[in-house]
């Protein structure tokens, strides 16, 4: 069964950075690329980023180059996104979603609250 | 940057109704078109890969269609677990994803 294992939400001060993962289990983490996407309170969805494990390569939106930093660990098969110098636009919920051409599986979400 | 417009924003229907979400993309994505339901507190779920293929255990009712830069989905006999917000979303370049259609039952 495939799994996407999203770490716990985070309360952050403004200024700060958080890093949050996704834990693949169920297939094989170096056969598929990794998107993150952000969902802002009562908003859509925007996506941040995608990293290809296997190479290391990143691609990201150019809004968010700067904001998110993706990376990825072969040998946990956990794939990571820190945010940086979060502000409370940053407030939202984070998702990890597994690339078969488009986001087949979902982790459950971070939580991220910026507030001091 | 390929811009996708979803419409409407919100609708309501009555149980056993046929609804239809539009979403048009701003430059022809190939048929390259995935559709996501959304329940509240939960992570979205994939309905429809390749403009018109149904995802794995999803129900019948749905269906996509579309090409070029217009898609839509439509939801035949209206469930009560149907109440939820759609996203459609192109990966012809990157992804983008449409606003979302918040649907309610009348």
């Amino acid at each position: 069964e495939v799994k996407l294992q999203q770490s716990g939400d985070e309360l952050v001060r403004p200024g700060a950075s958080v890093k949050m993962s996704c834990k693949a289990s169920g297939y094989t983490f170096t056969d598929y690329a990794m998107h993150w996407v952000k969902q802002s309170p009562g908003q859509g969805l925007e996506w941040i980023g995608t990293i290809i494990p296997l190479i290391d390569t990143t691609s990201y939106n150019q809004k968010f180059k700067g904001k998110a930093t993706l990376t990825a660990d072969k040998s946990s098969n956990t794939a990571y996104m820190e945010l940086s110098r979060l502000t409370s636009e940053d407030s939202a919920v984070y998702y990890c979603a597994r690339d078969s051409g488009y986001e087949d599986y979902w982790g459950q979400g971070v939580m991220v609250t910026v507030s001091s | 940057d390929i811009q996708m417009t979803q419409s409407p924003a919100s609708l309501s229907a009555s149980l056993g109704e046929t609804v239809t979400i539009e979403c048009r993309a701003s430059e022809d994505i190939y048929s390259n078109l995935a559709w996501y339901q959304q329940k509240p507190g939960n992570s979205p779920q994939l309905l429809i890969y390749d403009a018109n293929s149904l995802a794995d255990g999803v129900p019948s009712r749905f269906s996509g269609s579309g090409s070029g830069t217009q898609y839509s989905l439509k939801i035949n006999s209206l469930q009560s677990e149907d109440v939820a917000s759609y996203f459609c979303q192109q990966y012809n370049n990157y992804r983008t994803f449409g606003g979302g259609t918040k649907l309610e039952l009348k």
